[in-house]
């Protein structure tokens, strides 16, 4: 069956501008979870979704960031006024929501920002 | 809080040899989950194994095996006879568990080199 996708894939913008990023989960996934992965460095939690409200979104930066999922099937990841240091790739994951249930992710969307 | 460390930032080994990734664990929770995932050049993520707190039990799949260690707080990571497949970037991570969902905590990664 179909895994997490993300898109875009790539997306290059300039500072200041805002950007969406967008995943679809695995069908059937209650669960769906953002993180952030910088150059070097494991992914680092975001948020949390448990049908369409955020469970946990203790891992947002600041509230340029922000995240819906309106009908507890795709999320999109909203991030209003990006700065350089936003420049990461942000991991998309999705599980079936049961407690330490496998995460599966999608394969990302390179965030640049000049 | 927490925390996962892995101190090996890079190995680099030849071909056939075995080599052994360590993760070192932080949490303040009786029951939690420990998982490895693999990220390949390619970028995405692939789950490995996952473990719950309760079940020291070692896990052998096929070259893979993990050593968890309650006593040590460690999740420890052996390939046997490695292959130049192998060369990936190895992450160890946690997580507590709670009624729904499970966030996970990462730890930096491990960069596997296999030389051919």
């Amino acid at each position: 069956g179909a895994g997490v996708s993300q898109t875009p894939s790539n997306k290059v913008t300039e500072k200041g501008k805002y950007v969406e990023l967008r995943c679809d989960p695995i069908s059937g996934h209650t669960a769906l979870y953002w993180y952030r992965q910088s150059l070097g460095q494991g992914p680092e939690f975001l948020i949390y979704f448990q049908g369409t409200g955020a469970a946990d979104d203790s891992g947002l930066p600041n509230d340029r960031f922000f995240a819906v999922r309106p009908e507890g099937s795709v999320s999109t990841l909203k991030i209003q006024r990006t700065e350089r240091g936003d420049s990461a790739v942000y991991l998309c994951a999705s599980s079936s929501g049961l407690a330490g249930g496998q995460q599966y992710f999608g394969p990302g969307t390179r965030l640049t920002v000049l | 809080a927490q925390k996962v460390t892995q101190a090996q930032t890079e190995i680099s080994v030849v071909e056939k040899e075995d080599v052994t990734l360590d993760c070192v664990y932080e949490t303040r929770d009786t029951t939690y989950y420990l998982f490895w995932y693999k990220q390949p050049p390619s970028g995405e993520l692939v789950f490995l194994i996952r473990r719950n707190s309760f079940d020291e039990q070692n896990e052998i799949s096929g070259r893979y095996s993990w050593n968890f260690q309650k006593s040590t707080s460690s999740f420890n990571f052996t390939i046997t006879a490695s292959q130049v497949v192998d060369s990936a970037v190895y992450f160890c991570a946690l997580s507590e568990a709670i009624e729904y969902g499970n966030k996970l905590v990462f730890g930096a990664g491990t960069i596997l080199r296999v030389k051919s």
